[in-house]
C-alpha cells in the first residue's frame, strides 16, 4: 500500500506569493491533518479534515486554509508569505479521526520564502 | 493549556548502551500519548502508542515507554542502542477533549545521537 505522498517536495517562494501544497492520503483514509515543523516553534498543528469537512484547527491566522476532495486528498494554502512562512509542512492521514487512530506522515513539503 | 515537555534536546549515547528519552505531560485526564521517530529529510514514523491500555507499550525497533499516571511521564527507553537509532525522537499527546481529535501536540524533540 502506497504511504502518504506530498508535492511538491520543495518549494520556493517570494514574500507576498501565494503556495499551494497537496497531499494524498493513503487509500482508504479518510481523514487528512497538516502540521507546520519550525527550528524555533516546533511541530503546530494547522487543520484537520475529514470527509471534506475541516473538523479541528489549530491557532494560525487566516492566511493558512485547506480544503479536502472527495477522494480524501488534501491542498493546503498559504497567501500572502511571510518570511516567518518558511517551514517543513507535513500531511498526515488516518483511517478515522485522527487521535487515537495512528496517523501517518508524508516526508513533507520543505518552503523557503525570500 | 495541554503541553508535552521533552527534557534533553540532544541525547548522545554509545552504541549498544541504553537509550532514555524523558517525556512530560501535562494533562487534567489521561491523554493518548505517542512517541514518533524523524530520520533527516523525512517525515515522522510511529514508535508506539498509549491509549490506556497496558501501562508498558511495546514498538518498532526494540522501543518501548511506561505510562506512569502520578510522574505524569512517557519515557522512551531501548536496552541497546544500534546506530542506526540516530533520528530526533517526538513525545506526542492528543487531549482527549472534544473536538481535539487529531490536534496532537508534540514536544520540541530530542536528536539521539549515538557513538560507535
Amino acid at each position: 500500500k502506497a504511504g502518504v505522498t506530498q508535492t511538491p517536495r520543495y518549494l520556493i517562494k517570494t514574500r507576498g506569493q501565494q503556495v499551494t501544497l497537496s497531499c494524498s492520503p493513503i487509500s482508504g483514509h479518510r481523514s487528512v491533518s497538516w502540521y507546520q515543523q519550525t527550528p524555533g516553534q516546533g511541530l503546530q498543528f494547522l487543520f484537520e479534515y475529514f470527509s471534506e469537512t475541516q473538523r479541528n484547527k489549530g491557532n494560525f491566522p487566516g492566511r493558512f486554509s485547506g480544503r479536502q476532495f472527495s477522494n480524501s486528498r488534501s491542498e493546503m494554502n498559504v497567501s500572502t508569505l511571510e518570511l516567518g512562512d518558511s517551514a517543513l509542512y507535513l500531511c498526515a492521514s488516518s483511517f478515522g479521526l485522527a487521535g487515537r487512530n495512528e496517523q501517518f506522515f508524508g516526508p513533507g513539503t520543505r518552503l523557503t520564502v525570500l | 493549556a495541554q503541553s508535552v515537555t521533552q527534557l534533553g534536546s540532544h541525547v548522545s549515547v554509545s552504541e549498544g548502551a541504553l537509550v532514555l528519552l524523558r517525556c512530560n505531560y501535562s494533562s487534567s485526564v489521561p491523554p493518548y500519548l505517542f512517541w514518533y521517530v524523524q530520520y533527516p529529510n523525512q517525515g515522522l514514523q510511529l514508535l508506539l502508542k498509549y491509549t490506556s491500555a497496558a501501562t508498558l507499550v511495546k514498538g518498532i525497533n526494540g522501543f518501548e515507554a511506561e505510562f506512569k499516571k502520578s510522574e505524569t511521564s512517557f519515557h522512551l527507553t531501548k536496552p541497546s542502542a544500534h546506530m542506526s537509532d540516530a533520528a530526533e525522537y517526538f513525545c506526542a499527546v492528543n487531549p482527549k477533549r472534544a473536538g481535539s481529535q487529531g490536534n496532537l501536540i508534540f514536544g520540541k524533540g530530542t536528536k539521539l545521537s549515538v557513538k560507535p
